[in-house]
């Protein structure tokens, strides 16, 4: 079975601080991707990586930044957390393309005061 | 950039009904897939459903697409309490950015025991 996961399922920091939000898949799988989840929204996407240290805007990537060093691995990092950045996190990962499944790690509910 | 949109936003029906939710897209696709996602969890996929095919079957699970009308619709069949979660459909813009999925804003789906 696939495995996302990610580092924390809850998380409050105040605001200006440096945040990070880990990522891990253990199937090789070639793409990654950061979703930010809120109520009437649906899930935007961030980021994505399409392969190590590659890394390309999704549809909200203001104030946010990501790396990707080894494959497995995706960090979403907010330099310097907002209130407007309180959230669900969700990171994905997929073996190809978009006619493969995408599996989801159990999402991180980031609040910032 | 939205391109799907569910409907209905919630539904509410008995254990052993069946559940019937929608959903609308804007441009063309290359594919639609399905996503369940438990309160406050990750999305987890439940079926894929290419542009060239019309209907499709996973168990309780029943998927048409109407790529005239550009809408699709999942049914649940005999639905069990274990089915209340939100539902989303996820599209691929055909020619459309590198592949990324866009997903709708989802339907809630809550079974009454």
């Amino acid at each position: 079975d696939v495995k996302v996961t990610q580092s924390s399922r809850y998380l409050v920091k105040r605001t200006g601080e440096k945040v990070f939000l880990e990522c891990v898949q253990d199937m090789d799988h070639e793409n990654m991707f950061w979703y930010r989840q809120d109520p009437g929204l649906g899930l935007r996407l961030i980021y994505f990586s399409y392969d190590v240290k590659m890394k390309e805007k999704g549809d909200i990537p203001e104030g946010y930044s990501v790396s990707r060093e080894k494959k497995e691995r995706f960090s979403l990092i907010l330099e310097s957390a907002s209130t407007n950045q309180t959230s669900m996190y969700l990171c994905a990962s997929r073996l190809g393309g978009p006619t493969y499944e995408q599996y989801f790690g159990p999402g991180t509910r980031l609040t910032v005061t | 950039s939205q391109q799907g949109e569910e409907d209905p936003q919630a539904l509410s029906i008995q254990e052993g009904e069946n559940a019937t939710m929608n959903c609308s897209y804007k441009t063309s696709i290359n594919n639609l897939q399905w996503y369940r996602q438990n309160s406050g969890r990750g999305l987890v996929h439940l079926i894929l459903i290419r542009s060239n095919e019309r209907e499709k079957h996973s168990g309780r699970l029943r998927v048409t697409l109407d790529t005239s009308k550009k809408s699709s619709s999942l049914l649940i069949t005999a639905s069990r309490a274990a089915d209340t979660a939100s539902y989303f459909c996820a599209t691929d813009a055909y020619g459309g950015s590198q592949g990324n999925l866009i997903f709708g804003k989802g339907t809630k789906l809550s079974v009454k025991p």
